[in-house]
């Protein structure tokens, strides 16, 4: 079985200033992908960055970055210079890849409230 | 790419009536995945189908729910005889195969059950 796990839930942020939110996954899994979500007061689910379990590389998409740590199963996310429009609910989420038990569904942790400050 | 399509975007309905909702997929996706969501919980996996068939049910979707795609395009959610605890917002999300392709979701039908 799949399990995320956000510990934050809520967060404040400056504007103009760099905000990480925490996730950490269990998987037995051997190949998994990571994901992060936006979701606006709006409620629609915006996807925002990826990360492949075998990647060797950190993902990184404007101001998103990921800090994969696969030893410590952590998968934070780094939102540099944030912005009013940030404000939102954060979801990590997990799916097995190809062989994987849990193959095509997400699983999603909790969330975490971030509110940004002007 | 318009996007994936829910709808209805609200239903209110009395305890033990019938509901249907329809997703449409972006057009090129193959995968679509049904979720729902409750008030200030990440959503939780119902079914997901691989064109026309439906791969993987979690055991959340009880016998009062049923999900079809019947041509490999559209999708329907069903719920049967609903109950309170059915209220909740159920998003669809559709992906091309592969696997870190990201889902994308439409914006959900939020059901009030009275």
């Amino acid at each position: 079985a799949q399990k995320i796990t956000q510990t934050q839930p809520g967060m404040f942020v400056q504007e103009k200033e760099a905000v990480t939110l925490d996730c950490t996954y269990d998987t037995s899994d051997p190949s998994y992908g990571l994901f992060w979500y936006k979701q606006p007061s709006s409620g629609e689910m915006i996807f925002l960055i990826y990360q492949g379990s075998y990647d060797q590389q950190n993902a990184t998409e404007g101001r998103y970055s990921l800090n994969f740590q696969k030893a410590r199963k952590s998968a934070n996310l780094v939102i540099s210079a944030s912005q009013l429009g940030d404000s939102a609910m954060y979801f990590c989420a997990m799916r097995a890849n190809a062989g994987g038990t849990s193959y095509g569904k997400l699983t999603f942790g909790q969330g975490t409230i971030l509110t940004v400050h002007p | 790419d318009t996007g994936v399509s829910q709808d209805p975007r609200h239903k209110i309905t009395k305890r033990g009536q019938n509901v249907t909702f329809r997703c449409d997929p972006i057009s090129e996706h193959n995968r679509l995945y049904w979720y729902r969501q409750t008030l200030g919980q990440g959503p939780e996996f119902l079914t997901y189908f691989q064109n026309e068939a439906q791969l993987e049910k979690s055991r959340l979707l009880s016998d009062r729910f049923s999900a079809e795609r019947p041509k490999g395009s559209f999708s329907t959610l069903e719920i049967q005889r609903t109950e309170q605890g059915d209220s909740a917002m159920y998003l669809c999300a559709s992906s091309p195969a592969g696997s870190s392709q990201p889902q994308h979701f439409g914006d959900g039908t939020r059901l009030s059950i009275l």
